[in-house]
């Protein structure tokens, strides 16, 4: 149990879906990101959010939305995905995202597209 | 960020200590040597963290040499559990990380 709950753990959809992807820290975290784990590539950082303000955007497509209401939850809202956007999706959080506090992770969730 | 450089894959045989290096010779003064593992469809762990000091928690060893351009990340005693992929990631704030590929450690019974 690593504090951070992601949901759901596996999702089909199809290209004209829409769907979100939700995390929820149980840490008292200020700073939490999404990120992309695509098979056999290392992790690519899509967003970070430090006391809901997006503080980096990585030059990712307009169809992956994210949102943060409030520190401890964290959604990313898809819509007209492409099959390369199969992949797991992490979410992790950390204090801040300027300090040298470690990041900690959610267990993902599996993402394909029909 | 300073890149890092380890092996792609270990072996490892149970009950023994599983010795993981880490190359990062490019590492600035106010950077961090974290060291993360991943077991297969779970998201990464975080294990422990460093500035030049060695560093002992729970879950592990964080040996950082003299001159800071590598380190050495010990399980004790290993168990098949601890199968898996570990990362050595350097950085100067622990919100911004590069994930590389990683050693895979496999333990062996």
């Amino acid at each position: 149990e690593t504090g951070v709950t992601q949901t759901p753990r596996h999702l089909v959809m199809g290209m004209t879906n829409k769907k979100s992807l939700k995390c929820e820290q149980h840490l008292g975290h200020n700073a939490m990101y999404w990120y992309k784990q695509s098979a056999k590539k290392p992790l690519e950082l899509m967003f970070v959010y430090s006391l809901e303000e997006r503080v980096e955007n990585n030059s990712v497509p307009s169809r992956f939305s994210p949102e943060c209401p409030n520190s401890s939850h964290l959604f990313l809202h898809l819509h007209t995905l492409q099959p390369e956007d199969s992949a797991l999706y992490l979410c992790a959080s950390s204090q801040a995202p300027h300090s040298n506090q470690p990041q900690h992770f959610g267990d993902g969730t599996r993402l394909s597209i029909l | 960020d300073a890149k890092t450089t380890q092996p792609p894959s270990m072996d490892c045989a149970e009950g023994r200590a599983a010795n993981l290096p880490c190359n990062h010779s490019t590492i600035s003064g106010n950077e961090y040597v974290y060291w993360y593992r991943q077991i297969h469809s779970q998201g990464p762990q975080y294990i422990i963290h460093g500035l030049k000091n060695n560093e002992t928690n729970e879950m592990a060893s964080l040996i950082i040499t003299e001159d800071r351009k590598s380190s050495t990340l010990i399980l004790p005693h290993a168990t098949l559990r601890d199968t898996a992929v570990y990362y050595c990631i350097v950085s100067n704030q622990g919100g911004k990380l590069i994930f590389g590929q990683g050693t895979e450690l496999s333990v062996k019974p």
